[in-house]
């Protein structure tokens, strides 16, 4: 089975564009989530969707956005890029075992603000 | 979700055990603990987790303290690609709807 996986792999925006990221679930994965990881730093959580529904948002400005699909994959939005926006951004989806869910990265997208 | 604290970095051998500590004194009865690590240029992937009973599986062990305030993540022997930075993060039973909150984790390097 393949993984979860993220597009584009790297890319490159100037303040003040938007961008949008890419996710695929693992196949049966019905929830995502986005994570933003700035260098030296653990990941910070951003989004959780469910059913194509928000279920957690973690503590980001309004200028990120997401939406999941009926195939369950998921866009990241960010608009009005800031230099603080550069980072990698993961997409993860979770499989419920019936106690906990376990949450499964993508390698993520290197995103670049110059 | 409660803090945990971690030693910023370890150091170990190839070929033997590596023991990481996590501290997580505030932790509720009803949290789990869980074990994410990231190898270099990759996502984190999860390790283990446990609630109170030490756990096994392939790729680690867990050790939790009978108080349930820390624990230990146990490497049988390591190896090289074990060199990653080891996450330990408290969740709730049932994950919540925000996500898991990462600190700083132990940064573990192995010498050959």
């Amino acid at each position: 089975d393949a993984g979860v996986t993220q597009s584009p792999t790297h890319l490159i925006k100037t303040r003040g564009q938007q961008v949008t990221l890419r996710c695929s679930p693992i196949s049966g994965h019905k929830s995502v989530s986005w994570y933003q990881q700035v260098l030296g730093q653990g990941p910070q959580f951003i989004f959780q969707y469910y059913e194509k529904e928000e279920r957690g948002r973690g503590n980001f400005p309004d200028r990120f956005s997401a939406r999941q699909f009926p195939n369950y994959s998921s866009e990241l939005n960010v608009n009005a890029l800031l230099l603080g926006d550069s980072a990698l951004y993961l997409c993860a989806s979770s499989l419920w075992t019936g106690v906990v869910y376990e949450q499964y990265f993508g390698p993520g997208t290197r995103l670049t603000v110059t | 979700d409660a803090k945990t604290t971690q030693p910023n970095s370890m150091e170990s051998n190839e070929e033997e055990p590596v023991h990481l500590p996590c501290n997580h004194s505030t932790i509720s009865g009803t949290d789990y603990i869980h074990w994410y690590r990231q190898l270099p240029s990759q996502g984190p992937e999860y390790v283990i987790h446990g609630l109170t009973s030490n756990v096994n599986n392939r790729m680690a062990s867990l050790a939790i303290a009978e108080d349930r305030k820390s624990s230990t993540l146990i490497l049988h022997r390591a190896t090289l690609r074990d060199a990653a930075v080891y996450y330990c993060i408290l969740r709730g039973s049932g994950g919540g709807a925000d996500g898991l909150t990462f600190g700083k984790g132990t940064h573990l390097i192995i010498q050959p």
